[in-house]
């Protein structure tokens, strides 16, 4: 049972819609991890918030924004999205943004744009 | 620039042993893990590496050879649910790189009876 939970685990939006994804971590941790999964693609990270302070940005347009008011959750904000920008969105935590901490993966957000 | 190598798929027979292989080649070094994905679901972690050798964990080891940039995913006497994608993930030196995890694209293993 994973302690990462995300709503919502389907979405389906047109252009010109703004939405937001939610994560939330049951475990104590204090990094947070946006990836996105695309077909046939590599996991790609797109953001890190380590202690509620964003610590990477893996070069990510502008209409995918993302909040960490707190430790336990983390949100993605969309806004004006392209159908390229289909794709599984994954969040994930660990204890800290160190090498051997594990991360550990909520279940996703299937996210369809039309 | 950093690259994570592993076969696209495998297929394998219930019962038997069967080998994921994974290479990389990334900005140094520090620490590598494998994950299993069922089709729809999170990931989940299996094991980490970061010392040459072999990690045993029940029917799953994993081994790494730092100097080959090299790592594999044995996994024993298998089962059908053992069907799933098997994610390599290296984490290149900190320096620049943050807490970044770099995955290869998956490696798909059908089991069958």
């Amino acid at each position: 049972e994973t302690g990462v939970t995300q709503t919502p685990r389907h979405l389906v939006m047109g252009m010109t819609n703004k939405k937001s994804l939610k994560c939330e971590q049951h475990l104590g941790h204090n990094a947070m991890y946006w990836y996105k999964q695309s077909a046939k693609k590599p996991l790609e990270l797109m953001f890190v918030y380590n202690f509620k302070e964003q610590t990477e940005n893996n070069s990510v347009p502008s209409r995918f924004s993302p909040e960490c008011p707190n430790s336990s959750h983390l949100f993605l904000h969309l806004h004006t999205l392209q159908p390229e920008d289909s794709a599984l969105y994954l969040c994930a935590s660990s204890q800290e943004d160190r090498p051997a901490d594990t991360q550990y993966f909520g279940p996703g957000t299937r996210l369809t744009v039309l | 620039g950093q690259n994570i190598d592993q076969p696209t798929e495998m297929t394998a027979t219930e019962g038997a042993i069967v080998q994921i292989n994974c290479t990389y080649q990334t900005s140094g070094f520090n620490g590598l893990f494998w994950y299993q994905q069922h089709a729809g679901e999170a990931p989940t972690f299996l094991s980490y590496n970061v010392l040459d050798g072999l990690e045993e964990k029940g029917r799953f080891s994993s081994f790494l050879s730092r100097s080959k940039g090299y790592s594999y995913l044995l996994l024993k006497e298998l089962q059908m649910k053992d069907s799933a994608s098997y994610l390599c993930a290296v984490r290149p030196s900190r320096g620049n790189q943050g807490g970044k995890l770099i995955f290869g694209q998956g490696t798909e293993l059908s089991v069958k009876p």
